[in-house]
């Protein structure tokens, strides 16, 4: 069956660092994968969309990667601030129904100042 | 723009009652999704609809779930009768043509079934 795996750990990094974030995939081959970002208590927030044509996509100080070999994508915050705080959801799409999204579990990031 | 407006934000109700959740998705958006999100499962799609049309509904746990959109501005989704496995975070989401992929989340329904 189809299967997203994100980070199970909750990943706490320092200010200033990079916070790297991963998504895993397997048994389907999405056309596109999104990322998006969860407060507590609030809806999901989209972030960056990346097709499976596109190698890296960029914004601001977060950038994305997408491995359709490796099936994973890579999801790079830098210059980390507090703020960034937050639950990080991976959602692939579902192959042939491109508006049914597959959604990980997310990875709770914490930005110590 | 207001954003996907849900209501109520949050709703507790004994087991076997029904339960009517609502969504206003983003005026000019033509898909609406409804998700459901726990912990242990994560956020899972239940159903979503196209111009008004269920397209997909094979997230729909069983046949005590039911969802509508009567138009373009209006979803219900009900449960009923409920049970305490239900309790969970329900969002609705939408999304347009011009928006392509891109969700848009209400802020949830908190429903706890006790």
């Amino acid at each position: 069956s189809q299967k997203i795996e994100q980070n199970s750990e909750a990943l706490n990094i320092q200010e200033g660092k990079t916070a790297t974030l991963t998504c895993n995939y397997t048994n389907y081959s999405p056309a596109y994968l999104q990322w998006y970002r969860q407060d507590p208590g609030r809806g999901p927030v989209f972030l960056l969309l990346i097709r499976e044509n596109e190698k890296e996509k960029r914004k601001e100080r977060l950038k994305v990667t997408f491995d359709t070999t490796l099936k994973q994508s890579l999801f790079h915050i830098t210059a980390s601030q507090p703020a960034d705080s937050a639950t990080y959801l991976c959602a692939p799409a579902n192959a042939g129904n491109n508006r049914k999204l597959i959604w990980g579990l997310g990875t709770s990031l914490a930005v110590n100042p | 723009d207001a954003g996907v407006i849900q209501s109520p934000r949050h709703e507790v109700t004994e087991m076997g009652q029904e339960v009517t959740l609502r969504c206003k998705p983003i005026s000019g958006h033509d898909y609406l999704f409804w998700y459901r999100q726990t912990m242990m499962r994560g956020l899972e799609l239940l159903i979503y609809f196209n111009n008004n049309v269920p397209i997909d509904d094979s997230g729909m746990p069983e046949d005590r779930f039911s969802a509508k959109m009567p138009n373009a501005s209006f979803s219900t989704l009900k449960i009923q009768p409920s049970e305490p496995r239900d309790s969970a975070v329900y969002f609705c989401a939408s999304s347009s043509q011009e928006t392509q992929e891109t969700q848009y989340f209400g802020p949830g329904t908190r429903l706890l079934v006790l």
